[in-house]
């Protein structure tokens, strides 16, 4: 089965300087990677994804990339709010042909004003 | 994308009881899943239930312990069974909604205690 490292497990930052996650997995054959953020108190929620076959994705602020030789993939968020301040969890495939997730242990980002 | 409704979302237990937990999705959904997460971890799968057939549970999680039904395509139920305070924790449903991605859905969670 897949096993998702994630780091750091906590991110201190000013408002308005970028914040990087990065997660390892170990399924080469996976080819799925979400983020969710989870604010305190709610459920998880999707906020970027990418597939294998592309090595970045952007949306807005946020932006993932993925290295599938070194098997990690990283989320990256530029000018940072203190509403982006919440707990980010990766996840990969649970098995090369499956999408059921595995999830990373989770970061925890707080954004000083 | 789809949305679902949990409940209860919150319950106080008695330790020996049980508690079910339902979810409901507002379109059809192949597969459902069960998660649990304890305060400030991550989520652990605790079983798939698709429809028509048993679910498949994760290791370290029996049947017996947590009994999942899965009567249509738009709905689940989980019940922790013979709770014990080592039950007690956040439990979450979840449903692959995504048309053009595979991104999963959460419902809201349910916060169980056991005293």
């Amino acid at each position: 089965g897949e096993n998702v490292e994630q780091h750091p497990s906590t991110l201190s930052v000013q408002e308005g300087d970028s914040a990087v996650i990065k997660c390892t997995y170990s399924d080469s054959a996976s080819n799925y990677f979400p983020w969710y953020k989870q604010e305190l108190g709610k459920r998880p929620q999707l906020i970027i994804d990418i597939r294998s076959n592309v090595g970045e994705k952007k949306d807005q602020r946020i932006a993932v990339t993925l290295n599938k030789t070194a098997k990690h993939f990283s989320l990256h968020i530029t000018e940072t709010q203190p509403e982006d301040s919440a707990v980010y969890f990766c996840a990969a495939p649970t098995s090369g042909g499956s999408y059921i997730p595995t999830f990373g242990r989770g970061t925890s980002l707080i954004v000083h004003p | 994308s789809a949305v679902i409704s949990q409940k209860p979302s919150r319950d106080i237990c008695q330790r020996g009881t049980s508690l079910t937990i339902q979810c409901q999705v507002d379109s059809q959904v192949t597969m459902m899943f069960w998660y649990r997460q304890q305060p400030g971890q991550s989520l652990t799968l605790i079983a798939t239930a698709n429809q028509g057939s048993e679910a498949t549970y994760e290791s370290g999680f029996v049947i017996d312990k947590f009994p999942i039904s899965r009567p249509n395509l738009t709905f689940s139920t989980l019940t922790v069974s013979n709770m014990s305070p080592e039950d007690s924790s956040i439990y979450l449903c979840s449903a692959q909604t995504g048309t053009m991605n595979y991104g999963y859905t959460f419902g809201s969670g349910t916060r169980l205690t056991v005293v």
